[in-house]
């Protein structure tokens, strides 16, 4: 079955911790993006990668890093910077056209908390 | 710059009820318009998208109208059931930024009751 997954579902951090969310997709998508979801919000936009070793920062990048050293996976960290990082974080996958008709299609998600 | 606008929750409804959730979108050119929906403690799913204007897209018996003149793309189903209580997002895809941006509503919330 092609996806994207999410890990770990749950993730609890102590302050001053940095930590790394996973995401992977076997969509064979050019695109990966990265959002948090904050109660009663729509999403924002963290990061995105068009291509293999580019990224680009979204509208609330900082505090957290990102890397794209492979097609499949765009994993998030999440640094000891970002002040508030309680939250619910959503990657999502696009074939990256550069046209309306691209969609992305998201994972499951995984909930940090903070300690 | 561009920005949704959904119709706050909760929406209340028994089942077998007419659904409509409004939504309204600010945008320059010409963006395709997403619903996506969320299921408690799970990512979005994409229930419906349209790509340019009087296009109608539908899936699961909901459908939504791309109307350029009343910037609306409102989601309708005629007869809700309790497995469609979840969060509806309405989303559209900004390019001005050089990639497919998706600019989000803050969601509207459906609560189906037998």
């Amino acid at each position: 079955d092609g996806g994207i997954t999410q890990s770990p579902k749950y993730l609890f951090r102590k302050e001053g911790q940095n930590v790394t969310l996973s995401c992977e997709q076997n969509l064979n998508h050019d695109a990966m993006y990265w959002y948090r979801q904050d109660p009663g919000q729509g999403l924002r936009l963290i990061y995105y990668s068009q291509i293999v070793n580019d990224f680009q920062k979204g509208d609330i990048a900082e505090g957290y890093s990102v890397s794209r050293e492979k097609k499949e996976s765009f994993p998030l960290t999440v640094t000891s910077a970002q002040k508030n990082p309680t939250a619910f974080y959503l990657c999502a996958s696009s074939m990256g056209l550069a046209d309306s008709t691209d969609t992305q299609y998201f994972g499951p998600g995984t909930r940090l908390t903070v300690l | 710059g561009n920005s949704v606008t959904q119709m706050e929750g909760p929406v209340t409804l028994s089942e077998e009820a007419f659904l409509t959730i409004n939504c309204t979108y600010t945008a320059t050119g010409y963006p395709s318009l997403f619903w996506y929906v969320q299921y408690p403690g799970e990512g979005l799913q994409l229930l419906l998208k349209a790509t340019k204007a009087d296009d109608k897209g539908s899936n699961k018996g909901f459908e939504a109208t791309y109307r350029k003149e009343t910037t609306s793309f409102h989601l309708e189903k005629g007869s809700v059931q309790v497995s469609d209580s979840a969060v509806y997002f309405c989303a559209l895809s900004d390019l001005n930024t050089g990639f497919q941006k998706l600019v989000f509503g803050t969601g509207t919330r459906l609560l189906v009751s037998p």
